[in-house]
C-alpha cells in the first residue's frame, strides 16, 4: 500500500491565489482528515470526512476555506483567496472505522 | 471542547538518561495516541492505548495510560540521540477525530 499520498509536496503562491491541495487516502479507509500544522497553532484539524460525507468541518477558519471529497479515493482542500497567514503545512490522514490514523506526507504551503 | 496538554513543552536531555513526557487530556475518551515527528516530515504512530491500565512498549519508549487520571505518559529510558524528535499525543473523544497536544520537543545530545 502506497499510504496517504498528498500533492503537491510543496506549493508557493502569491496573496490573492487559489490554491488546492490534493489527498488520495489509503484504499479501504472510511475516514479522511485534514490537519494545518503551524509553529503557534501546533496541529489543528480543520474538517473530516466519513464515507466521503463532511461530518465535521467547526475547524475550517474562514469561509475561504473549502474541502470536498468527491468519492473516497480523492479529497481536495481549497483556499481562496489566499492569504499569508494561511502558510503551514497540511496534512491529510485517513482510518478505518476510526482506528489506525495514518498521516501524508504533507503539503508545505508559502503564500507570499 | 476537548483540550489536550503535554508537559514539557521542550526537553533536553543526556544520553543515557531517563526521562517522561506527560500528556492531560480534558474528557473522557476511549483511545489515546502517541506519535512521533521527525523535522520537515510527516508523523509516525508509535502506540495506540485502548484502556485503563494499558502498558505498551517498543525498544526505549514505554506507554502507558490512566483513564481515571485522563493522564498518560511515554517513558524514556536510556535515551539515545535517534530518539530526538518531537512527540505528540492525540487523544480520540469518542467522535472518531483526533485531538492533538502541543508537542513535546525532544532533543538527546553525547
Amino acid at each position: 500500500d502506497a499510504g496517504v499520498i498528498q500533492s503537491p509536496r510543496h506549493e508557493v503562491t502569491e496573496m490573492g491565489q487559489e490554491v488546492t491541495l490534493r489527498c488520495k487516502p489509503i484504499s479501504g479507509h472510511d475516514y479522511l482528515f485534514w490537519y494545518r500544522q503551524t509553529m503557534m497553532r501546533g496541529l489543528e484539524l480543520l474538517i473530516y470526512f466519513n464515507n466521503n460525507v463532511p461530518i465535521d468541518d467547526s475547524g475550517m477558519p474562514e469561509d475561504r476555506f473549502s474541502a470536498k471529497m468527491p468519492n473516497a479515493s480523492f479529497s481536495t482542500l481549497k483556499i481562496q483567496p489566499s492569504e499569508p497567514r494561511d502558510s503551514a503545512v497540511y496534512f491529510c490522514a485517513s482510518s478505518f472505522l476510526g482506528w489506525g490514523y495514518t498521516f501524508g506526507s504533507g503539503t508545505r504551503l508559502t503564500v507570499v | 471542547e476537548l483540550k489536550v496538554e503535554q508537559n514539557p513543552l521542550f526537553l533536553s536531555m543526556q544520553e543515557g538518561k531517563n526521562y517522561t513526557i506527560y500528556c492531560n487530556y480534558s474528557t473522557t475518551s476511549d483511545r489515546l495516541y502517541w506519535y512521533r515527528q521527525d523535522p520537515g516530515k510527516s508523523l509516525e504512530s508509535l502506540f495506540v492505548l485502548l484502556s485503563n491500565g494499558a502498558v505498551k512498549q517498543e525498544g526505549r519508549l514505554m506507554a502507558s495510560l490512566d483513564t481515571k487520571a485522563r493522564l498518560s505518559t511515554l517513558h524514556i529510558t536510556a535515551a539515545v540521540h535517534d530518539l530526538s524528535a518531537t512527540y505528540f499525543c492525540a487523544v480520540d473523544p469518542n467522535t472518531d477525530k483526533l485531538i492533538f497536544g502541543t508537542g513535546t520537543r525532544l532533543q538527546v545530545f553525547p
